[in-house]
């Protein structure tokens, strides 16, 4: 079963960074936070992983508290193509299950 | 990343048909790949693990006997869907796992498969 909370849905300016928030406060010490895309019709798309540090990417940037309750995921600049579902998952690489994620829209 | 090709990416059936659906890891060997179903407006939902050599893990909920999985090689697995009806109707995603990574272990998923039962 997912272990993470996602706000439902979020809008951002097209250019601007958007900040996409995920709660999983019961992640294990061997788990990691993956994060993933679903553009409609499509399979889903890696975008970033990490265990306790930050971690970036030519995508974008994962930015994991301290405690590891918690992660965001950074699009820096976002464009109309980032226009889809992200799904933050908590898993140890084996099985992911997927929650209900975060619909972002980014706007002309 | 990794490459996963699905094949067909859509298909439609006739009811009480079977339907093959193919995963394939194009670049690299998946000892483990994942099967996947979702529904219009939903999440994605893990229906089985399937490990290359072996019989296939279902998770709860799923019934074996209706969709049944193949993993003969380290590139190829098969699901099939037996005596499909019209609930079965949805898209189905397979993963694979690449070994590449060091740390932690991504999933690479195909294109998805459209199916319809008529």
């Amino acid at each position: 079963d997912a272990k993470t909370t996602q706000p439902p849905s979020m809008d951002c300016a097209e250019g601007r960074a958007a900040n996409l928030p995920c709660n999983h406060s019961t992640i294990s010490g061997n788990e990691y936070v993956y994060w993933y895309r679903q553009i409609h019709s499509q399979g889903p798309q890696y975008i970033i992983h990490g265990l306790k540090n930050n971690e970036t990417n030519e995508m974008a940037s994962l930015i994991i508290t301290e405690d590891r309750k918690s992660s965001t995921l950074i699009l820096p600049h976002a464009t109309l193509r980032d226009t889809a579902v992200y799904y933050c998952i908590v898993s140890t690489g084996n099985q992911f299950y997927f929650g209900t994620g975060t619909s972002l829209t980014v706007i002309p | 990343g990794a490459v996963v090709s699905q094949h067909p990416s859509w298909v439609i059936c006739k009811s009480g048909t079977s339907v093959k659906i193919e995963c394939r890891s194009l670049d690299f060997q998946a000892t483990t790949m994942f099967w996947y179903r979702q529904f219009p407006k939903q999440s994605l939902m893990l229906m089985a693990t399937s490990n290359e050599g072996s019989k296939a893990t279902y998770e709860q909920g799923v019934e074996k006997d209706k969709f049944l999985i193949n993993h003969a090689s380290l590139t190829l697995s098969t699901l099939t869907v037996t005596s499909a009806h019209p609930e079965d109707s949805s898209f189905y995603i397979c993963s694979a796992r690449s070994p590449q990574v060091s740390r932690g272990t991504e999933a690479f998923f195909g294109q998805g498969t459209r199916l319809t039962v008529v």
